[in-house]
């Protein structure tokens, strides 16, 4: 079976601080990783993508992957109210770019 | 503007009865997806399709049914056999060609389907 787990939330961050979500994988030829956004309703969206070890900056957020433990995070850094909403992790498994598998979410808040 | 179109926003399903919610996609992306997204959960796997005429059953297939025509479009159909669709409901498209590990999933706007 193959698993993305992340840290269960609701976390909670004051605006301004740093936001830490994790998220561990099971299938050691996973490719590639993604985080998605998804606010309350709404359809998730791509935020973040990454592939090789090493972080990865783009603005406000930073994605981290180690693939020998199996872990990849995402801060964000400065958080703000509007980033308020839940994170997805999802995991691309094959040569084929078809064989996505999420995890369950990781629901943030940052409070004003 | 490409991207991909779920229609209906909302949908009502009387009990007994099958509907129909429809994706229609212009990317040109080789793979469609469905997936089913209960309340405060996760995204589970319905069916998903790399080519015309080709799909195959994800994690929670039973009570579903889905038609690849046309690589625009992947329709799924919630079935009476379905007893709880109660749920929002995501289509994603994305590039699927050997060599192109590295590609995203993209979404439509989702259903929100619902058994009155």
């Amino acid at each position: 079976q193959k698993e993305v787990e992340q840290n269960s939330g609701p976390l909670s961050v004051p605006e301004g601080a740093i936001a830490s979500l994790n998220c561990t994988y099971s299938d050691r030829v996973s490719q590639s990783f993604f985080w998605y956004r998804q606010y309350s309703g709404k359809s998730p969206e791509l935020i973040m993508s990454i592939y090789s070890n090493g972080d990865k900056e783009d603005g406000r957020f930073t994605a981290q992957l180690n693939k020998a433990s199996q872990y990849v995070s995402l801060l964000i850094r400065d958080s703000q109210p509007s980033d308020s909403a839940t994170y997805l992790c999802a995991v691309n498994l094959d040569n084929y770019g078809q064989n996505f598998v999420f995890g369950p979410g990781t629901r943030l808040s940052v409070l004003p | 503007d490409g991207g991909i179109t779920q229609s209906p926003k909302y949908l009502f399903r009387k009990e007994g009865q099958n509907v129909t919610l429809s994706c229609e996609q212009n990317l040109n992306h080789d793979a469609m997806y469905w997936y089913r997204q209960d309340p405060g959960q996760g995204l589970r796997l319905i069916y998903y399709s790399q080519i015309v005429n080709d799909f195959q059953k994800g994690d929670i297939a039973e009570g579903y049914s889905v038609s690849r025509e046309k690589k625009e479009s992947f329709p799924l159909t919630v079935t009476s056999a379905q007893k709880n669709p109660t749920a929002f409901y995501l289509c994603a498209s994305s590039i699927a060609r050997r060599g192109h590990p590295h590609t995203e999933a993209f979404f439509g706007q989702g259903t929100r389907l619902t058994v009155v």
